[in-house]
């Protein structure tokens, strides 16, 4: 069990917006740096926010993230059909000098 | 553009050994700490290892501790994870990614598949 813990799964609409949580400790999120990735099976996972609220280049603004007390979101908007995917957070974990993901999220585009 | 091919993947019976192989490319690689994931059937993203950039520091999940080891030769640019004693659990897509400084993987490989079974 992570100790950081996701939604198995979130949907909207095509062009609506979704947002997904990764909580924990509010010492835990608080302290560390988030990153969120996206997965589509069968291809290599792409990071798609570093250090809480930062875009790599490439990435539209549609994907933003964000962090509250013990919580982290990530938001999509403008749904579209290819943001279909596995959505996971991930932080370091300095007492254990080891990476932490959360369990994932599904994100349905109904 | 950053390239990571992970190979080596394959068929092995349980208690037995495989070597995984990352060819980097499109980058100094030498100047990153690397990183060894893996999502089994069904399941989300398992972080395994990590190793530095000299090779002299890394550490391991509780998982595979003391079964699997990281290792890195920056003169052929490539990272590698040998895994023995390997169980059914293990079965899983492997994937090398590049660590940066504040623990983000910013690019990763394919994966290979890594099935045990008898």
């Amino acid at each position: 069990q992570s100790v950081l813990t996701q939604p198995p799964s979130v949907s909207a609409a095509p062009g609506q917006k979704v947002t997904i949580s990764c909580s924990g400790s509010s010492s835990y999120i608080g302290n560390n740096l988030l990153s969120w990735y996206q997965h589509l099976p069968g291809t290599a996972p792409k990071l798609l926010i570093y250090d809480n609220n930062k875009r790599p280049s490439g990435i539209p603004d549609r994907f933003s993230g964000s962090k509250s007390g013990s919580s982290a979101t990530l938001g999509i908007t403008g749904l579209q059909t290819g943001d279909e995917a596995d959505y996971y957070c991930g932080t370091w974990d300095t007492s254990l000098s080891a990476v932490v993901f959360g369990g994932g999220t599904k994100v349905t585009v109904l | 553009q950053v390239q990571l091919v992970e190979s080596g993947g394959g068929l092995v019976k349980p208690g037995g050994s495989l070597r995984l192989s990352c060819a980097a490319s499109g980058f100094t690689f030498s100047d990153y700490y690397m990183s060894w994931i893996r999502q089994a059937p069904g399941k989300g993203l398992e972080w395994l290892s990590y190793i530095s950039t000299s090779g002299t520091t890394m550490n391991y999940a509780d998982s595979v501790k003391g079964r699997f080891t990281i290792s890195r030769d920056n003169a052929k640019n490539s990272l590698y994870l040998q895994m023995n004693s390997l169980r059914a659990e293990d079965t899983a897509v492997y994937y090398c990614a590049r660590l940066r400084s504040t623990g983000y993987q910013d690019d990763w490989g394919q994966g290979t598949l890594v099935t045990v079974s008898s």
